[in-house]
């Protein structure tokens, strides 16, 4: 099973918004509405922003949203705060035997 | 408040063997799936083994599976990781993590990671 494709950076000045895309294929993220996003600071474990493609945690605040078209899923991050300066993997769900696939990762720096 | 608690990590010779722990608190362990995901040193994330609420039911990466075993004590809500024949693309922070709900759902809790290092 392959790593799902994410862009390697992004970036944004404050308040402005990032999209990052998560391709896979028809037997992950095409497959099925089980997908979610990670942010992870330098030295710390990830936390969940994103499940179900779409849902936030309880926590996690709404600047931070997910869709999904097709095979590729995106996670938005909306007014962009300094603290949002991480790196964030999406993961999908791609069957009983491969119950989490994760992607490449993409580094968001603000500016 | 859930919390998780890896040990067990260190160095070890390429292969040899090491089992990790993960003690959790906080929640009704025996009601969720857990999980090891980890992450080789300046590398992204890799699932590695999941086990059911019940430890009926066990599910392995290609790359780990018929060296590694994952199991669990809901008596000591103690999850484990065997680890045997490793390897030096082993080496990595191994994170334990428990599903949200259900598979699929995502991993809402993560511990620290404990690293192995496998190296002669």
């Amino acid at each position: 099973q392959s790593a799902l494709t994410q862009p390697p950076s992004a970036s944004g000045s404050p308040g402005q918004s990032v999209t990052i895309s998560c391709t896979g294929t028809s037997s992950d993220v095409g497959g099925y509405n089980y997908v979610s996003w990670y942010q992870q600071h330098p030295g710390k474990a990830p936390k969940l922003m994103i499940y179900e493609v779409s849902k936030r945690p309880s926590g996690v605040p709404d600047r931070f949203s997910g869709s999904k078209s097709g095979n590729t899923a995106s996670l938005t991050v909306s007014g962009l705060q300094a603290e949002d300066e991480a790196d964030y993997y999406c993961s999908s769900y791609a069957g009983s035997n491969n119950l989490g696939v994760f992607g490449t990762g993409t580094k968001v720096t603000v500016l | 408040e859930v919390q998780l608690l890896e040990s067990g990590g260190g160095l070890v010779q390429p292969g040899g063997s090491l089992r990790l722990s993960c003690a959790a608190s906080g929640f009704t362990f025996s009601s969720y799936a857990m999980n090891w995901v980890r992450q080789a040193p300046g590398k992204g994330l890799e699932w590695v083994s999941s086990i059911s609420d019940s430890g009926g039911s066990t599910y392995y990466a290609e790359s780990v599976k018929g060296r590694f075993t994952i199991s669990r004590d809901s008596s000591k809500n103690t999850l484990y990781l065997q680890m045997n024949s490793l390897r030096a693309e082993d080496t990595a922070v191994y994170y334990c993590a428990k599903v949200n709900d259900y598979y699929g759902s995502g991993f809402d809790y993560w511990g620290q990671g404990t690293l192995v290092t496998v190296s002669s």
